[in-house]
């Protein structure tokens, strides 16, 4: 029952580098979403996807890029870190096409910019 | 657009009491699904309850129950007989049941639940 991983679930970055927090699930859900947690803000969506190839912006998507080239992988690109993108970042997917639609969560990942 | 308020940073209970976490919610859609989410010191998100906008009864999982007032636009959740366990963050959300779905989720209320 492997659900929703996310990777890597710790990274420091200097101001400037670029990385890539891998999310995949195997649950077959067309929808995929990363999210940012920071203290007193709540989840915060950055990016969503309702299917491979089809992206878009949520609240808070500048510094972020997404792509959807398969059902299973949605990975979240930041191409130039910036202290203020230091968050707890969460992927979560879920059905559509169900009214209930439960967002299933991975780990989260504890990104730290210098 | 849609909004998700949860007034209280924090709530103090004392075991076997029961608590409500205060929920309100705006949107123009007709058609709206409601959530709760638990997020204990670990970090996870566990799905608690959901309760749909033209459900005619209030949502119930166990010791979970939604009051769910819809032209108040609040939907409030309560925890029968609160546990040590219980202490967590926890998050109201709600998505539209048009368009893309997306979840939106409020700021969190902190429960602690003392012995």
């Amino acid at each position: 029952n492997a659900g929703v991983t996310q990777t890597p679930k710790f990274q420091v970055l200097k101001t400037g580098q670029s990385m890539t927090l891998q999310c995949a699930q195997d649950m077959n859900h067309e929808y995929m979403s990363w999210y940012r947690q920071d203290p007193g803000m709540g989840l915060r969506l950055i990016h969503y996807s309702v299917g491979a190839g089809i992206t878009d912006q949520g609240e808070v998507p500048n510094g972020y890029n997404v792509s959807r080239s398969t059902t299973e992988d949605f990975p979240l690109r930041l191409l130039s870190a910036a202290p203020s993108q230091t968050s707890v970042y969460f992927c979560a997917s879920k059905m559509t096409g169900t009214n209930t639609g439960e967002l299933f969560f991975g780990e989260g990942s504890r990104l730290t910019v210098l | 657009a849609q909004k998700i308020t949860q007034t209280q940073p924090g709530m103090f209970v004392q075991e076997k009491e029961a608590v409500t976490l205060d929920c309100t919610y705006d949107t123009s859609d007709p058609s709206y699904g409601l959530f709760w989410y638990k997020q204990p010191s670990s970090g996870e998100m566990i799905f608690l309850i959901y309760q749909g906008s033209y459900d005619q009864q209030n949502a119930t999982e166990g010791r979970y129950s939604l009051n769910f007032q819809k032209a108040r636009k609040s939907a409030n959740l309560v925890i029968s007989a609160s546990q040590l366990g219980d202490s967590a963050m926890y998050f109201c959300a709600m998505k539209a049941n048009t368009g893309f779905q997306k979840l939106v989720f409020g700021t969190g209320t902190r429960l602690l639940v003392s012995p």
